[in-house]
């Protein structure tokens, strides 16, 4: 399995322009989850999937973003209106069952706002 | 609600020195403790797990041994090597929960 594939690897867009970062989970597994990464905050659990039905998204910072997962096989994390403070890496990771299983993460997705 | 706490970096070290990095979490019941690994501009990639209380996860020479009556996963190997520069994160998953806690984070650098 190619693992979990994540696109763009870098995006650079200005403020209030929209962004889309797209998450392709290993196949088979039931769990989809995005995380940012930050200096000063570290690793943040902004939103999870279970079949792709949103389980939990308190994670998610403001009305800015939202995700969605239409199929098994693919998921989006939209920004409108970016905002320099967005910018962070973006992991998509994904499991498989309910008991003791890892996390597979993506390579991220570098986004910068100007 | 859970929380991991990782022992502040960075910590550099000569290369065949003793590593350990303290990790110790907060949580009810029995989680599940993970320790993972970020190299430069990659993803996290899973390096060892430990599943119920004395456990014990070993993996390219790292070992860590789930401590419930002290609350901890501290990762240690016995001989660090340059390729081990990376970031390093504790992690727990809940009993019956499903995401991931992460601690901050140590970043490690050894030198030859």
């Amino acid at each position: 399995d190619a693992g979990v594939i994540q696109s763009p690897r870098h995006e650079v867009t200005e403020m209030g322009q929209e962004v889309t970062l797209r998450c392709k989970p290993i196949s088979g597994h039931d769990y989809l989850f995005w995380y940012r990464q930050t200096m000063m905050r570290g690793l943040e659990l902004l939103i999870y999937f279970n079949n792709n039905v949103p389980i939990d998204d308190s994670g998610m910072p403001e009305d800015r973003f939202s995700a969605k997962m239409p199929n098994a096989s693919f998921s989006t994390l939209k920004i409108q209106p970016s905002e320099p403070r967005d910018s962070a890496v973006y992991f998509c990771a994904s499991s498989f069952g309910e008991l003791n299983t890892e996390a597979f993460f993506g390579q991220g997705t570098r986004l910068t706002v100007v | 609600g859970d929380s991991v706490t990782q022992m502040e970096g960075p910590v550099t070290l000569s290369e065949e020195a003793f590593l350990t990095i303290n990790c110790t979490y907060t949580a009810t019941g029995y989680p599940s403790l993970f320790w993972y690994v970020q190299y430069p501009g990659e993803g996290l990639q899973l390096l060892l797990k430990a599943t119920k209380a004395d456990d014990k996860g070993s993996n390219k020479g790292f070992e860590a041994t789930y401590r419930k009556e002290t609350t901890s996963f501290h990762l240690e190997k016995g001989s660090v090597q340059v390729s081990d520069s990376a970031v390093y994160f504790c992690a727990l998953r809940g009993q019956g929960a499903q995401k991931l806690v992460f601690g901050q984070g140590t970043r490690l650098t050894i030198n030859p």
